[in-house]
């Protein structure tokens, strides 16, 4: 079992809030990414990030934000949630090999 | 960039019957191809891993075979249980590079008791 965590699991919010997604890891690993996953099962590849003050975008255009101040947390902002943010969210990590470990990820819906 | 096609989206099998999943990539510099299983409610897990050096890999009821040449990939379950129902990815990487691995689109299998 994989020490990934992410907090909130479910989340429903009403358009204009901002949110924040927790994301943290106890395996020490460099690497974290955060994946949106659509109704269609699909992973998309939002942000990533190679270690402490690390971080970039990934192949899907995001209105959200991320930070990587210490290594074992990675959360995710966004500050003005629209009804086309409600999706899945999955946080990932890896470390000196290629195998991510995910978390369980947040359903997030914004009415 | 590189490319991951997943066939099919959905798979449906009777109980005892094998499933075969197919992916294919465009990217010949590929070497690590890694293959998630998601469960209901939980985030994707590593169920089994082949590197381009090797050709077929197994572990009890699944198998994994590489075709470096034809740039092609399966996933082999034999006899099928209702656990193993589950959306199941493939993912090619670039080992050396930038780590990140490049999905197919999944396929949700459903084994019928």
């Amino acid at each position: 079992e994989a020490d990934i965590y992410q907090t909130p699991r479910y989340l429903v919010i009403g358009t204009g809030k901002k949110i924040t997604l927790e994301c943290s890891q106890t395996m020490g690993h460099d690497k974290m990414y955060w994946y949106q996953q659509d109704p269609g099962m699909e992973l998309h590849l939002i942000h990533y990030s190679y270690g402490v003050n690390s971080t970039e975008k990934g192949d899907l255009s995001s209105e959200s934000t991320v930070s990587r101040i210490r290594t074992e947390h990675f959360p995710l902002t966004l500050e003005s949630a629209r009804p086309s943010h409600t999706s899945q969210y999955l946080c990932a990590s890896s470390g000196r090999g290629y195998e991510q470990y995910f978390g369980p990820g947040t359903r997030l819906t914004v009415t | 960039g590189e490319n991951v096609e997943q066939h099919p989206s959905t798979l449906s099998v009777q109980e005892g019957d094998s499933a075969v999943i197919k992916c294919t990539y465009s990217d010949s510099a590929s070497n690590y191809f890694p293959w998630y299983k998601q469960e209901l409610g939980k985030g994707p897990q590593l169920i089994i891993d082949i590197r381009s050096n090797v050709g077929e890999k197994k572990d009890q009821r699944i198998a994994v075979t590489l075709n470096k040449t034809a740039k092609h990939f399966s996933l082999h379950i034999t006899e099928t249980q209702p656990e193993d129902s589950a959306v199941y990815f493939c993912a090619a990487v670039i080992t050396g590079g930038s780590y990140i691995p490049t999905f197919g689109r999944g396929t949700s299998l459903i084994v019928h008791p």
